[in-house]
Parts: C-alpha cells; structure tokens; sequence
C-alpha cells in the first residue's frame, strides 16, 4: 500500500487566491512526521513545513499552513495569496519513528498559479 | 546554510558504464539519502547512510551500490548503467540532532540520461 497518496496531479489557482493540496498518508505508527517540500523547475527540493504526530496545533509557516486531521489521516497544504512564483511540484512526505531514518513521499501536485 | 552539492547537473553515459554520482554536505550531518525522481511516481529512496560506513537499502536497490568513507561524502555507483536508470538522482542529508533533525536538506540534483 501507498504511504503517501497525493490524488492531485495538477492544480491551478488564480493570483493571490488560496489553494489546498491534499496528501493522505498510511501508517500504523502513533509516531511520525509529516512534510511538504516545494520543487520549482530549477530542481532543488525546497522544505516548506512540518508537522508531528503529537502536535496538537497545525502547523504554520508564513503563507503555508498544514491542515492536519489525523483521525483521516490527511494532511493537505494550503497555500494562501498565491503569488506567481509558488508555480512548481508539491511533495508530501512522511517519516515513521519505527522505521527511522527513511522518507517516503508521494507522486507530487503541479501547482500552476494563473495572472 | 546548510549545503548539498552534487557532482554533476547533468550526465549522459552509455550502457554499461561504470557509473559514480557523488554527494558532498558540509554540516556534518550524520545521515545521507540516494533518491531518483520519475515523472508520476515521485521520489523513490534508494539507499540511505546512517553515518561512516553504514548503510542501508531503501527501496529501490537493485542496480544501484553506495559507498560512504567520510562523513561528509556519500557516492551512488551504478555498476553497469542501463536506459531504465535514465532519471533525476537527488541527494540528502539529515542532522540528528538540533531543533530541526526532522528535516532533509537536497542538493541540486544530476539528471543522468543513458543511452
């Protein structure tokens, strides 16, 4: 099974609107963290935010929020006022403290933002 | 800042090549992660080093060694290339320690083509 699912291939989102990109993860663990990663076209990897398991409040980071329902397991993006250069691949990611050290990810959202 | 570099941004080798793909991080960052990026099914973990010659099969390990002699620098071999290894190999590194050890810091990535 999937531990990351990202149903999402492609989004758009108009110019300082806001946009939800969904991530739902599988795990057995009541331990584990959950990331978001931005990839524009140049490549790199660029970490966006971070939640924990055990963390009661969503976690936020500027324009970037995390809303994270753990009962289903999801854990969607919001971007708000969405600005040209958030156009690029989204990544969910979820790290499980049993199997330490390794990442799994999910297939990744294009978000495209219009003028 | 933390910093990831690879070897090379692009690569083109032919099949049955000996191929190396090197990784170098200048934080002393106890762990490093070998991923490959394809269109639609995200990153796929390769191998991944706890620390100086250690290490461990991700996901995908078939074709691919790793070799870790200093902490700094973690190689990717790829012992006789093949067209299927044509993807975007992107490495990682991970702090243990510290307020922020959930996260992953990437390099740039090589796009390697086999022809």
């Amino acid at each position: 099974a999937q531990k990351i699912t990202q149903t999402q291939p492609g989004m758009f989102v108009q110019e300082k609107e806001a946009v939800t990109l969904d991530c739902t993860y599988d795990t057995s663990d009541q331990s584990y963290g959950l990331f978001w990663y931005k990839q524009p076209s140049s490549g790199e990897m660029i970490f966006l935010i971070y939640q924990g398991s055990y963390d009661e409040q969503n976690a936020t980071e500027g324009r970037y929020s995390l809303n994270f329902q753990k009962a289903r397991k999801s854990a969607n993006l919001v971007i708000s006022a969405s600005q040209l250069g958030d156009s690029a691949m989204y990544f969910c990611a979820m790290r499980e403290a049993n199997t330490g050290n390794q990442f799994y990810f999910g297939t990744g959202t294009s978000l495209t933002v219009i003028p | 800042d933390v910093k990831v570099t690879q070897s090379s941004r692009y690569l083109v080798k032919r099949t049955g090549e000996k191929v190396f793909l090197e990784c170098v991080q200048d934080m002393d960052h106890e762990n490093m992660f070998w991923y490959r990026q394809d269109p639609g099914l995200g990153l796929r973990l390769i191998y991944f080093s706890y620390d100086v010659k250690m290490k461990e099969k991700g996901d995908i390990p078939e074709g691919y060694s790793v070799s870790r002699e200093k902490k700094e620098r973690f190689s990717l071999i790829l012992e006789s290339a093949s067209t299927n290894q044509t993807s975007m190999y992107l490495c990682a590194s991970r702090n243990l320690a510290g307020g922020r050890s959930y996260e992953q810091y990437f390099g740039p990535g090589t796009r390697l083509t086999v022809t």
